[in-house]
């Protein structure tokens, strides 16, 4: 079975500029979530999905960050603009529906100078 | 407010000996912990969990002990090995559905 697919692995990119995320979830996983890593800390939940719909999103910073999941497969992170504190790894996971046996992909590692 | 916190930043034992990896959480209606591992460049990977109706689980060299009166788990590895040196998270779940809260982590290092 295929894993979490992300993309970009690595981005740079300036402050006030956008920046987009891809994730492919595993086949059949109905839950999608992303979820953000600071340095030195544990990933920190920004949204998670039941397949098209957005049910928990209370931690999506709404003035700069917007997701989307269309058809319930692959979803999109976007920031814009971005911040100097927006520097992270965004972590794309997903899980069948109840499932806490999330599967991660390898994350993007974004950096903002 | 921390929820979830795992107070050794790093932890360090020979090969062949016992690693235990410590969490703690503050909110009783946690009902489900999870252990993940996270190599380098890669994303956590599950590797075993428990639920509040247990105080242990066991799947080969790795053991999970759960103390609801502490509020506080444990990831047991013995015998350690040093592929087993990685970052270790501990997730709980339970007070919003589909919500995994993770600590910090604790960097294992096991040294042939």
């Amino acid at each position: 079975e295929a894993g979490v697919v992300q993309s970009p692995r690595y981005k740079i990119i300036e402050k006030k500029q956008p920046v987009a995320f891809w994730c492919n979830p595993i086949s059949g996983h109905n839950t999608l979530y992303w979820y953000r890593q600071n340095l030195g800390q544990g990933p920190e939940l920004l949204i998670r999905y039941e397949n098209e719909e957005a049910v928990d999103d209370s931690q999506l910073p709404k003035d700069r960050f917007s997701a989307e999941r269309l058809k319930g497969v692959d979803s999109t992170l976007k920031i814009q603009p971005a911040e100097l504190g927006d520097s992270a790894v965004y972590l794309c996971a997903s899980s069948r529906q109840g499932s806490y046996g999330y599967t991660f992909g390898s994350g993007t590692r974004l950096t903002v100078v | 407010d921390q929820q979830v916190k795992q107070n050794s930043p790093s932890l360090s034992v020979q090969e062949g000996r016992i690693s235990i990896l410590n969490c703690d959480y503050t909110n009783s209606m946690f009902d489900y912990f999870l252990w993940y591992k996270k190599y380098p460049a890669e994303g956590p990977t599950f590797l075993i969990s428990i639920s509040s109706i247990k105080d242990k689980n066991e799947d080969g060299r790795f053991t999970v002990f759960l103390n609801k009166s502490a509020k506080h788990l444990s990831l047991h590895i013995v015998p350690s090995q040093p592929g087993d040196s990685a970052v270790y998270f501990c997730g709980v779940a339970g007070t919003s559905y589909g919500k995994l809260t993770f600590g910090q982590g604790t960097i294992l290092t096991v040294h042939p």
